[in-house]
């Protein structure tokens, strides 16, 4: 079966520094994506970014990029130039593609952005 | 406009009661889902629906019945409330690309269900 650890349950930046979200994975398929969902307080389920394994190149998306490393089954999240409407719970998510593809999520790191 | 929406946002109720969370889905998507989010911010699925049909069922007790009448709309159905059901539920969607596998899931903004 496959899981998602993140094992930094709480996490505090300045504004406007970098700060990296940690996830590691187990799995034994070749072929899935990792995803980094955001939750605010308001409950909202935002995707933040994607990666497909089977791309090497790191995805970004503006303020946030991710270091994947395949091997490792390691899926990093940095966030830069920190602002206070990154306060949020961060979720790491694996979804494997085809057969069941449901997402499954990791504990959370709870962000806090200090001003 | 809402791309995932629920009904209703918050649901309060009485232990032994039958009740109800509807998820309608805007964005054209062949698969819908249920995931519940537990106290400590847990969140695992329970169902997938693709074009009306049940593909995923996570040992989710039979006390909770999902219903697709189309594949805009997923309802969860809950019988006979426990006090553990009190949680947060999320329905997402997502459409199956050109490779074949699911896209991304878009969530709802969730049901917060507390059982007195």
């Amino acid at each position: 079966a496959q899981t998602v650890t993140q094992s930094q349950p709480e996490m505090s930046v300045q504004e406007a520094e970098t700060v990296t979200l940690s996830c590691t994975y187990d799995t034994s398929e070749s072929d899935y994506y990792l995803f980094w969902y955001k939750q605010p307080p308001s409950r909202q389920m935002i995707l933040v970014i994607r990666q497909e394994a089977y791309k090497q190149q790191n995805a970004t998306e503006n303020r946030f990029s991710v270091n994947f490393q395949k091997a490792a089954k390691s899926f990093s999240l940095k966030i830069s130039d920190s602002q206070l409407g990154d306060a949020a719970m961060y979720f790491c998510a694996y979804r494997r593609n085809f057969g069941n593809e449901k997402l499954t999520f990791g504990t959370g790191t709870r962000l806090t952005i200090i001003p | 406009d809402t791309a995932v929406s629920q009904t209703p946002k918050y649901l309060v109720t009485q232990m032994g009661n039958d009740k109800s969370i509807k998820c309608e889905q805007n964005l054209g998507h062949d698969t819908m889902y249920w995931y519940k989010q537990d106290s400590k911010k847990f969140l695992k699925i329970m169902f997938s629906y693709n074009n009306k049909e049940l593909i995923i069922n996570e040992t989710v007790p039979n006390r909770f019945s999902p219903k697709s009448p189309d594949k805009a709309h997923l309802n969860l159905h809950i019988n006979s409330l426990e006090l553990g059901d009190s949680a947060v539920y999320f329905c997402a969607s997502s459409q199956k690309g050109q490779r074949g596998f699911q896209e991304t899931q878009y969530f709802g903004p969730g049901t917060r269900l507390l059982v007195l």
